[in-house]
């Protein structure tokens, strides 16, 4: 299994700033995935992080708009720039361990 | 890779057993059928997977026909609790290890 820690749980930000999302894993993992889930939507996937690597996006998703790092295998950030009221969602980050997907709690975000 | 279809929505009362049906004709020979629940405010939880026929853990049943085009999570005697929602997803992952989402069930149950 995995515990992952999602900080913040939320926050409520003015637009034109950017946010900074912090993930941690309790053990070391290939991959981390980070996904955003809109008002009463499904979970989109924006990207997924490797680590010593640049991170590889979806469809819609542009590194400028959400920029990721990955400095080692139980840590990652995703920042949410330039944020408009659009970009109102949770954000989650997730990883798998064998064949089990482990999400953290996610993190609220209000863009005002 | 497979899509799925899911109800948008189902409800229940307490003590029934629940029945979700998720379609994915195009499920390949090496595909999984996953299922995962989601409460307000949190991420998504593993409930549970299967290949074929019926895998069953305390959690829930998941049945699946022979020609796999199909399956079905089963919540025995469901509670309040268990208001959620719940997604299918087969594959579990496609070939980049990522995770595909449908839209999901919403499942309400009622006093």
């Amino acid at each position: 299994s995995a515990v992952i820690s999602q900080k913040p749980s939320r926050d409520i930000c003015q637009r034109g700033t950017s946010l900074t999302i912090q993930c941690q894993v309790d053990s070391q993992v290939t991959m981390m995935f980070w996904y955003r889930q809109q008002p009463g939507q499904s979970l989109t996937l924006i990207a997924t992080a490797n680590q010593g690597s640049e991170a590889t996006y979806e469809s819609g998703f542009v590194i400028d708009k959400f920029p990721i790092s990955r400095p080692n295998l139980t840590f990652s950030t995703l920042t949410v720039s330039n944020m408009s009221p659009e970009d109102s969602s949770i954000y989650l980050c997730s990883v798998d361990v064998g064949t089990e997907a482990f999400f953290g709690q996610g993190t609220r975000l209000t863009v005002v | 890779l497979a899509k799925t279809t899911q109800p948008i929505s189902m409800d229940s009362y307490e003590g029934q057993e629940v029945n979700i049906t998720c379609s994915h004709n195009n499920i390949a020979t090496n595909d999984y059928i996953t299922w995962y629940q989601q409460f307000p405010s949190q991420g998504p939880r593993f409930i549970i997977q299967g290949y074929k026929t019926k895998v069953t853990n305390e959690v829930a049943s998941l049945f699946i026909p022979a020609d796999r085009k199909s399956s079905t999570l089963s919540l025995p005697r469901v509670s309040l609790s268990d208001t959620a929602v719940y997604y299918c997803l087969s594959p579990w992952m496609d070939s980049s290890y990522k995770l595909i989402f449908g839209s999901g069930t919403r499942l309400l149950v009622r006093p």
